[in-house]
C-alpha cells in the first residue's frame, strides 16, 4: 500500500508570491490534515478535511487555505508569502478516527 | 491549548530509562504519541484513551491520567534507534483525530 505522497519535496519562493502544495493520501483514507513544522514551534495544526469538507481549522491567517477533491487528494495554498512562512509543511491522512500517517513533507523556503 | 511537554531535551546512554511528560490545561479526550527521526516524517507510536489505560510498543509504554490531564511516555532500556523527537498530540472533547494539537516535542538522544 502506497504511503502519503506530498509534492513538491522542496520549494523556493520570494515574498509576495503564492504557492500550492499537494498531498495524496493513502488509498481509502478520507481525512487529510495539514501541519506546519518549524524548529521553534513544533507541529502546528493548519486544517483538516474530511470528504471534501473542512472539518477543523487551526489558528492561521486567511492567507492559508486548502481544499480536498472527490478522490481525497488535497491541496494547500498560501498567498502573499511572508518570510515567516518558511517551514516544513506536513500532510497526514487517516481513516478519520485513529492514527495519522504523515507524508515526508514539503520544505518551503521564502526569500 | 497546546499541551506542554517536558523535558525539552534529554540525553541518555544505551540501556538507560527516560520519562517524557505531556500535560494539558484543557480536558483531554485522548492522547497520541509520535516519534520523528531527523529528516523523516513523524511516525505513530500509540493512542491512549481516557480511563488511565496503559499502552505499550516494544519497550515503550505510556499512561494517561485524565484527572490530571497528563500523559507520560516511558522508554525503558533505551536503544540507539530510540533517538528522535517525541511529540504528544491531544484530542480535546469536540475535536477529532484529524486535528491533533501537538506539543513542541522532546528531543531524545541515545548515545552508545
Amino acid at each position: 500500500k502506497a504511503g502519503v505522497t506530498q509534492t513538491p519535496r522542496y520549494l523556493i519562493k520570494t515574498r509576495g508570491q503564492q504557492v500550492t502544495l499537494s498531498c495524496s493520501p493513502i488509498s481509502g483514507h478520507r481525512s487529510v490534515s495539514w501541519y506546519q513544522q518549524t524548529p521553534g514551534q513544533g507541529l502546528q495544526f493548519l486544517f483538516e478535511y474530511f470528504s471534501e469538507t473542512q472539518r477543523n481549522k487551526g489558528n492561521f491567517p486567511g492567507r492559508f487555505s486548502g481544499r480536498q477533491f472527490s478522490n481525497s487528494r488535497s491541496e494547500m495554498n498560501v498567498s502573499t508569502l511572508e518570510l515567516g512562512d518558511s517551514a516544513l509543511y506536513l500532510c497526514a491522512s487517516s481513516l478519520g478516527n485513529e492514527k495519522l500517517f504523515f507524508g515526508s513533507g514539503t520544505q518551503l523556503s521564502v526569500l | 491549548q497546546q499541551p506542554v511537554q517536558s523535558p525539552q531535551a534529554v540525553i541518555l546512554r544505551e540501556g538507560e530509562d527516560a520519562v517524557i511528560n505531556c500535560s494539558s490545561s484543557k480536558a483531554l479526550y485522548s492522547v497520541h504519541w509520535y516519534r520523528q527521526k531527523h529528516g523523516e516524517a513523524p511516525v505513530f507510536l500509540m493512542i491512549l484513551l481516557k480511563g488511565g489505560e496503559q499502552k505499550g510498543h516494544e519497550k515503550i509504554s505510556a499512561s494517561f491520567n485524565e484527572k490530571k490531564q497528563q500523559s507520560s511516555l516511558y522508554l525503558t532500556a533505551s536503544q540507539l534507534s530510540y533517538s528522535g523527537t517525541y511529540f504528544c498530540g491531544s484530542v480535546f472533547y469536540g475535536g477529532s483525530q484529524g486535528n491533533l494539537i501537538f506539543g513542541k516535542g522532546t528531543k531524545l538522544s541515545v548515545k552508545p
